[in-house]
């Protein structure tokens, strides 16, 4: 299965603190993204980085990307409490002109106020 | 603008009933995706539609799930004789080409009693 993994599955800080999670895949891919899911809504994009990009930014949010450990890493600094959400890594197949995205099975990141 | 909308937002059915659960996409949206998820856990894949053609049902868990895509927009997620384990969000997405992120729906809610 090419389902990522996230790390850990959860994550509990205090605001203004820094929360770091892991993902890891199987095989080889054309981009990977992160997701963002509120408790009972959809998904929400974040970020995508290429397979040839090493690191990213978006406003708090840095990813980076490891092809040859297979792993990415979503760091969001200054949390704040709008941050608990579960956060998700998907990935394509790597194939050209493949679309379907597997999904991780998150982390649960908690910020108390 | 409008998102992805999924309806109905909640559905309660009983073990055996066949159940529709229909999707309308961001209007041009070429792809459009089907994912299940289970309580806290992760998305599973299930279906993938680019235009009106599947070219990957892959993750359909049994031929008991069908979906269709008609004129290149709405699509409907058909489970036939419904089983406990079926209890789950079924989130559509859809997204405006290859490799370009997605767009959620909130999800149908399916409870089978």
């Amino acid at each position: 299965s090419q389902q990522g993994e996230e790390d850990p599955q959860a994550l509990s800080i205090q605001e203004g603190e820094n929360a770091t999670m892991n993902c890891s895949y199987k095989t080889s891919i054309n981009n990977l993204q992160w997701y963002r899911q509120n408790s009972g809504r959809g998904l929400v994009h974040l970020i995508l980085i290429r397979s040839n990009e090493r690191e990213k930014h978006s406003g708090r949010l840095r990813v980076t990307l490891d092809t040859s450990k297979k792993s990415s890493s979503l760091l969001i600094t200054a949390s704040r409490a709008a941050d608990t959400a579960s956060y998700f890594c998907a990935t394509d197949a790597g194939r050209a002109g493949a679309n379907n995205l597997f999904f991780g099975t998150g982390t649960r990141l908690t910020v108390i106020p | 603008g409008a998102g992805v909308s999924q309806s109905p937002s909640n559905k309660v059915t009983e073990k055996g009933k066949d159940v529709e659960l229909r999707c309308d996409p961001i209007s041009g949206h070429t792809a459009l995706y089907w994912y299940r998820q289970s309580l806290g856990q992760g998305l599973e894949f299930l279906i993938y539609f680019q235009g009106n053609s599947a070219p990957d049902k892959s993750g359909l868990p049994s031929d008991r799930f069908s979906a269709e895509r008609t004129g290149g927009s709405v699509s409907t997620l058909t489970i036939q004789r419904t089983q406990q384990e079926d209890s789950a969000v079924y989130l559509c997405a859809s997204s405006p080409f290859l490799e370009s992120p997605l767009h959620f729906g909130n999800g149908t809610r399916l409870t089978v009693t």
